[in-house]
């Protein structure tokens, strides 16, 4: 079975400051990790995902990932934050042969000026 | 290359209707999943389709049905209609199992 856990139902941050969403998975296989991303009153956006290869994953926006296996861990960071960045952020993990990906209770992301 | 469409947008049921949502994929995807997200439960998987065959379901009533047609467009339809049930109903295709591609979605409102 899969799971996912964020960290913190809401992280504020201000312009230009440090982005860093937390992501724990638990997984009996090698798994599959996403960040989506959603805008108000909008479907889901991928960011990025790691599927095998190099543990640091660069994604859209300027937001990157690090898959860490022994920490069971997929935080999300971007160095310098932006009022556009402002909207939920989902984790999620699959483990590469079901279509069913398990998301993560999403963290919403609050920029103040 | 058009994305994922989904239609209504919005719709408003009265409790014990039935309604039908629509999904169109971007060509070429054969997969389409739909999830239901609530402010309380989250995103919670309904079901997924390929090539017109229910592959995967989520642990949902059987109120909550949906089919695939052969040009890989999808519907969902709940019957029967709880206020529970008022939520945003979002649809992915993919063309790989761990990647998918997520329409705006439909907000239903049961009233």
């Amino acid at each position: 079975a899969q799971s996912v856990t964020q960290l913190g139902s809401h992280v504020s941050v201000s312009e230009g400051a440090l982005v860093l969403l937390r992501c724990n998975y638990s997984s009996s296989v090698p798994p599959y990790l996403f960040w989506y991303v959603q805008y108000p009153n909008q479907g889901l956006q991928l960011l990025l995902k790691y599927t095998t290869g190099a543990t640091l994953v660069k994604g859209i926006n300027g937001f990157e990932a690090e898959f860490k296996k022994s920490e069971t861990s997929f935080h999300l960071t971007k160095p310098s934050a932006h009022m556009s960045d402002a909207a939920e952020y989902f984790c999620a993990v699959s483990d590469g042969s079901a279509s069913k990906i398990i998301f993560g209770s999403g963290t919403r992301l609050s920029i103040r000026p | 290359k058009a994305g994922v469409t989904q239609t209504p947008r919005y719709l408003i049921k009265t409790r014990g209707q039935q309604v039908t949502l629509s999904c169109s994929p971007i060509s070429g995807h054969r997969s389409v999943s739909w999830y239901q997200q609530t402010p309380g439960q989250g995103l919670q998987f309904l079901f997924e389709y390929f090539s017109e065959t229910q592959r995967n379901k989520g642990n949902f009533p059987g109120r909550f049905s949906g089919r695939q047609f052969s040009n890989s467009r999808s519907e969902m339809n709940v019957s029967t209609l709880e206020l529970g049930d008022s939520a945003l109903y979002l649809c992915a295709s993919s063309t790989e199992a761990y990647e998918q591609y997520f329409g705006p979605g439909t907000r239903l409102t049961v009233t």
